[in-house]
């Protein structure tokens, strides 16, 4: 099955630790992206990958940092900086060129605990 | 700021009633726009999207949006809600090559 997996489901930290959460697709898309949802907030953009090795700062980037050395790996550690990383953390990609009308798919989603 | 705007942060209705969500951005030039919706425990899935043509766009589970380009909004609608409509409805622009979402409304539908 073609799709987007994120893991772990759930994801516990003590504080001043980073973490790396996993988000994978097989979808064959060029672009990935992470979000983070709060309650109230809705999806704000953290980082995004057009191309393999190659990645922009979202609306929120700081505490964060992102790779992309493979097409279907883009992983997000939330590092020690980030002051409230406690959230659900979401994974998607798209198309690119021609087709980047199409819409993004996401994965189920991460859930951070800092404690 | 360039933002999209969902005015309704919880909307409370009856089974058969109609809704309305609205959705207003605030960017220039072309766009592309979708709603999402998120049911209780599942994943965000395509409502519908809309990026040229006729501008009332139809979505699975009887949705449509209405794109008014001269007023910068995309608003849901469905003439008749159910139970099962209970989730959360997100608001989304393309613009280049990011995609900004609003801070979604929740819907929450009277038995």
């Amino acid at each position: 099955d073609g799709g987007i997996t994120q893991s772990p489901k759930y994801l516990f930290r003590k504080e001043g630790q980073n973490v790396t959460l996993s988000c994978e697709q097989n979808l064959n898309h060029d672009a990935m992206y992470w979000y983070r949802q709060d309650p109230g907030q809705g999806l704000r953009l953290i980082y995004y990958s057009q191309i393999v090795n190659d990645f922009q700062k979202g609306d929120i980037a700081e505490g964060y940092s992102v790779s992309r050395e493979k097409k279907e790996s883009f992983p997000l550690t939330v590092t020690s900086a980030q002051k409230n990383p406690t959230a659900f953390y979401l994974c998607a990609s798209t198309l690119t060129g021609q087709q980047s009308y199409n819409e993004q798919f996401f994965g189920p989603g991460t859930r951070l605990t800092v404690l | 700021a360039q933002s999209v705007s969902q005015h309704n942060h919880h909307v409370i209705l009856s089974e058969a009633a109609s809704l309305e969500l609205g959705c207003n951005y605030s960017y220039g030039g072309t766009v592309n726009l979708f709603w999402y919706v998120q049911y209780p425990g599942q994943h965000l899935q395509l409502l519908l999207k809309y990026f040229s043509g006729d501008p009332l766009v139809k979505g699975i589970k009887g949705f449509e949006a209405e794109f008014i380009k001269s007023k910068f909004s995309f608003n849901l609608r469905k003439p008749s809600v159910q139970w099962s409509d209970t989730a959360e409805y997100f608001c989304a622009v393309k613009r280049a090559s990011k995609i900004i979402f609003g801070s979604g409304t929740r819907l929450s539908i009277r038995p």
